[in-house]
């Protein structure tokens, strides 16, 4: 058990860049998790996966942001003309029943 | 709605003494609640998991309790070490597949 891996595990970009974050999560998880966290709060929902099928998305999740779980194993989250209001961690986490296992985070700078 | 708080947001406590961190929550329904450990700039590690039939866990010097009547929980720490300063977040999962975090207690151990 290798635990949920996140890669980057840093982003700066300028504003109006596309990034892509991508999850492995453990691998007998069947459920996949994206949540955001600015500094001082605690994470935000911001999408779920069944196997491959995206089943919730939070109202956080604008028109520019875009996930993915092909096949049902890995995950991508992108984010497309990107604000200096998208700084923040973005976290994954995975689980098979409802406990949920956290990956160390991508930290996005948007300059 | 659904909302999860934590008061203090910050907590002080010299090397050795034991402490309580809480968590209070809207929405009696619930089907777990899980004590999660954050440190600076990292992810975050699953420390206790209470599902909604028990009313406490315990894994070393950690024991969570559950009291959905009132809509609390609590986690006690004993005999705190400097190795235990972090952030302490409470999440529930109110069985709409997210877990809903509370802001985070500032835990400093004092040597």
């Amino acid at each position: 058990d290798t635990g949920v891996s996140q890669d980057p595990r840093h982003k700066i970009t300028k504003r109006g860049q596309n990034v892509t974050f991508r999850c492995d999560p453990i691998s007998e998880h069947n459920r996949l998790y994206w949540y955001r966290q600015t500094l001082g709060q605690g994470p935000e929902f911001l999408t779920y996966f069944q196997n491959e099928a995206q089943l919730e998305k939070s109202r956080l999740l604008s028109d520019r942001f875009s996930a993915e779980r092909p096949k049902g194993s890995f995950s991508t989250l992108e984010i497309q003309r990107t604000e200096q209001g998208d700084s923040a961690m973005y976290l994954c986490a995975s689980s098979y029943e409802r406990e949920q296992y956290f990956g160390p985070g991508t930290r996005l700078t948007v300059t | 709605k659904q909302e999860v708080t934590q008061i203090p947001a910050a907590l002080s406590v010299p090397e050795g003494e034991n402490l309580v961190l809480n968590c209070s929550f809207t929405d009696s329904a619930i089907y777990n609640l899980q004590w999660f450990r954050q440190d600076p700039g990292k992810g975050l590690t699953s420390l206790l998991l209470i599902q909604s039939s028990q009313r406490e866990q315990t894994s070393g010097r950690l024991n969570a309790s559950l009291d959905k009547s009132s809509g609390r929980s609590t986690l006690y720490i004993a005999a705190s070490q400097p190795g235990d300063s972090a952030t302490y977040l409470c999440a529930v999962f109110f069985g709409n597949e997210k877990l809903t975090f509370g802001t985070g207690t500032r835990l400093t151990i004092i040597p």
